[in-house]
C-alpha cells in the first residue's frame, strides 16, 4: 500500500512568513509524529497525535510552531513568522497505536528560510 | 532523559569487509529499540525493532542485537549498495523515538 507522503517536498521561505507542511500517513495507523532533523543530526521529536488529539507536543521549539489534525487523518504543521533557525527537514512518521510499535517515515519537507 | 549515542559518527569499508555499527542507550522503561537505513534526500527507512536484552534480528547482510546498554548492527560482507547513514533510536515510557546524530557507512567497490 501507500507509504506516508508529505508536501511539498521544498519549500522556501523568506523570513517572518507562515508556511504549512502536509502529511498524510499511512491508512489506518492513527498515530502520527512530527520530528525536525537538521544537517547532519538525527530526528528530534516534535509532537504527537492520536487519532485528533495531541498528546505530546513537548518538542514543539516555540511558540510559533503549531500543528493539527483535525480529523484524525491527515496533518499540517504550521510555523509562523518564519526565521533562518527553522532551515530544516520535517519529518512525518506514522504508526499502529501499540507501544513500541515501529514509525513509517515519509520524504520529508526541506524548509529553507532566507 | 532517554539518551542515543552512535558510534564511529563515520565509517568507510571496502567492500566485503564486515564490520559493527554502535549504538549505547539510556531509556526510562524500554518499549524497543529501532534501527533505519536513511539515504541522501529521503525519510528514514525502518530495518529492525528490537524489544529485551538477547534478541536478534537478521535481514540480508545486516543483523542487530541488543544488549541492556547497548545495540550493535553488524554488516557482513558489504556491498556499495549498503552506503547509507544508519540511525538508532529508542522508544521510552512515552510514544516518541529519540534517534542518535546517526552513523555514515561508506562502502568503496
Amino acid at each position: 500500500g501507500a507509504g506516508v507522503s508529505q508536501s511539498p517536498r521544498y519549500k522556501v521561505a523568506k523570513r517572518g512568513q507562515d508556511v504549512a507542511l502536509r502529511c498524510d500517513p499511512i491508512s489506518g495507523h492513527v498515530s502520527l509524529f512530527w520530528y525536525q532533523q537538521a544537517l547532519g543530526q538525527g530526528p528530534e521529536f516534535l509532537t504527537y497525535f492520536q487519532n485528533e488529539a495531541q498528546l505530546d507536543k513537548s518538542g514543539l521549539p516555540s511558540d510559533r510552531f503549531f500543528a493539527e489534525r483535525p480529523e484524525g487523518s491527515v496533518s499540517t504543521l504550521k510555523i509562523q513568522r518564519t526565521q533562518q533557525e527553522d532551515s530544516a527537514v520535517y519529518l512525518c512518521a506514522s504508526s499502529l497505536p501499540m507501544w513500541g510499535h515501529e514509525q513509517y517515515f515519509g520524504p520529508g519537507t526541506r524548509l529553507t528560510v532566507t | 532523559e532517554d539518551q542515543v549515542t552512535q558510534s564511529p559518527e563515520a565509517l568507510r569499508l571496502q567492500e566485503g569487509e564486515s564490520s559493527s555499527l554502535n549504538c549505547s542507550y539510556t531509556v526510562s522503561g524500554l518499549r524497543g529499540l529501532f534501527w533505519y537505513r536513511q539515504d541522501p534526500g529521503k525519510g528514514p527507512e525502518f530495518l529492525f525493532t528490537l524489544y529485551s536484552a538477547g534478541e536478534e534480528k537478521e535481514k540480508e547482510r545486516l543483523k542487530a542485537t541488543l544488549t541492556k546498554k547497548e545495540s550493535f548492527l553488524h554488516i557482513t560482507a558489504p556491498k556499495p549498495e549498503d552506503s547509507a547513514t544508519y540511525l538508532c533510536a529508542v522508544s521510552g515510557a512515552n510514544s516518541k523515538l529519540t534517534f542518535g546524530k546517526g552513523i555514515t557507512l561508506s562502502v568503496r567497490p
